[in-house]
Order: C-alpha cells, then structure tokens, then sequence
C-alpha cells in the first residue's frame, strides 16, 4: 500500500478555507485516494474519493494533480464544528482488504 | 440496523482478567474489521472477517487477542489476561465487499485496563 505523508495538526478560524495536503509519492496505477474524518469519541466516517482530477461533494473538494503524487483536501468556510482528525488513505478500489490510518492531521478550528 | 453497533460502549477491567468486545455490522456488509486506537494515535489494523473467515488477521498483536464472527453477522473480539498497554478504543467497521467509500466504523468500546 502507498505510504502517505501529511502535516499532523493544522489551526484555522471559524470562515476561512482549509486545504490539507497528503503526499503519496509511490501511488499506483490502481489507487484511489480516500479521505477520512473522525471525531473526538467516533470512529471514521468517509468524506470524499476520487482518482485525479477534483471532486467535489457537499462537504469537500478533492484536488488531484496529474501526476498524482499528492492530494489536498479542501473545505470551504470552516465552522467549530468541523475540528476533527482527518485521515488521507491510498489504496485500489477493490473492497477485500482493511484500511490503513496513518495518524492523521488534527484540525482545529477556532471561533 | 441503521449503523454498526458496538458494546459495550466503555469496559474497565483488572489487569489479568479475560474481556469480551461485540460488534453488529450492518445488515448485508460482508466485510467485517478491527481496529484498535490509543490515546491520540492513528488507528491500528487489528483483524479482517469476509463472511465467517479470516483472511487476514496479522494484525493481532499477540496470542491473547482473538476474534470469531457468526455467519455474516456479529463479531467478538476477545482479550485473555488483559495488560494495561491493551487499554484503548477498539473500533468495528463493515463494508460491502467492493468499494474504499463504503465503510462505517461504530463509535468504539474504550477499554480500561487497571
């Protein structure tokens, strides 16, 4: 599984932008790049997926240049209630296997 | 149900005795898996269940942990003699057998071990 690098805790206020960049230098062909959030006393929940390009759902774009070594979750006008760990992981998208969690980038948010 | 549930949602324990850890998947997800997080740590892979089997179950940290699952339904993890370093949240997630998007974790069973 691809290894993948990102900043470990990041501070931001209530309406600004927040982009968190993940490093995945040994991507393969196959790999999907997912991000994950969690909460204090929650386990993971999904936010966003994509393979290159962006996405874009309702909670967060995901921008993915073309060689594809790199990612950077976007969220747009952050709220308190956003302050959470979240999770870059690079897998192929075939189901059959766990997850791997780095340790994360802890975001928070302040009034 | 709606969610993965997981009980009980705390456990303190002494520090030898046996504790039994539940997980009910969401109906219909194949996949089954265990994670154990410490205190402000990224998650640990523990063990994986397609249906009943195990494929991969390497990340079981000694002979003291083990899991069984029940058709594709609940999952037990057990701990035998329980060590204080075993304290941390164990987390439950289920998925369909395809997919990195579909997977939803329960809320976790924080262990005490003291």
């Amino acid at each position: 599984l691809a290894k993948t690098t990102q900043p470990i805790s990041m501070d931001s206020y209530e309406g600004q932008e927040v982009n968190i960049t993940c490093s995945h230098n040994n991507i393969a062909t196959n790999d999907y790049i997912t991000w994950y959030q969690q909460f204090p006393s929650q386990g993971p929940r999904f936010i966003i997926q994509g393979y290159k390009t962006k996405v874009t759902n309702e909670v967060a774009s995901l921008f993915i240049p073309a060689d594809r070594k790199s990612s950077t979750l976007s969220l747009p006008r952050v709220s308190l209630s956003d302050t959470a760990v979240y999770y870059c992981l690079v897998a192929p998208d075939t189901g059959r296997r766990a997850l791997t969690f780095g340790s994360g980038t802890r975001l928070q948010v302040q009034p | 149900g709606a969610g993965v549930s997981q009980s009980p949602s705390n456990k303190v324990t002494e520090k030898g005795k046996d504790v039994e850890l539940r997980c009910d998947p969401i109906s219909g997800h194949t996949a089954l898996y265990w994670y154990r997080q410490r205190l402000g740590q990224g998650l640990e892979f523990l063990i994986y269940f397609q249906g009943n089997s195990a494929p991969d179950k390497s990340g079981l940290p000694s002979d003291r942990f083990s899991a069984e699952r029940t058709g594709e339904s609940v999952s037990t993890l057990t701990i035998q003699r329980t060590q204080q370093e075993d304290s941390a949240v164990y987390l439950c997630a289920s998925s369909l057998v395809r997919g990195l998007e579909g997977y939803t974790f329960g809320s976790g069973t924080r262990l005490t071990v003291v």
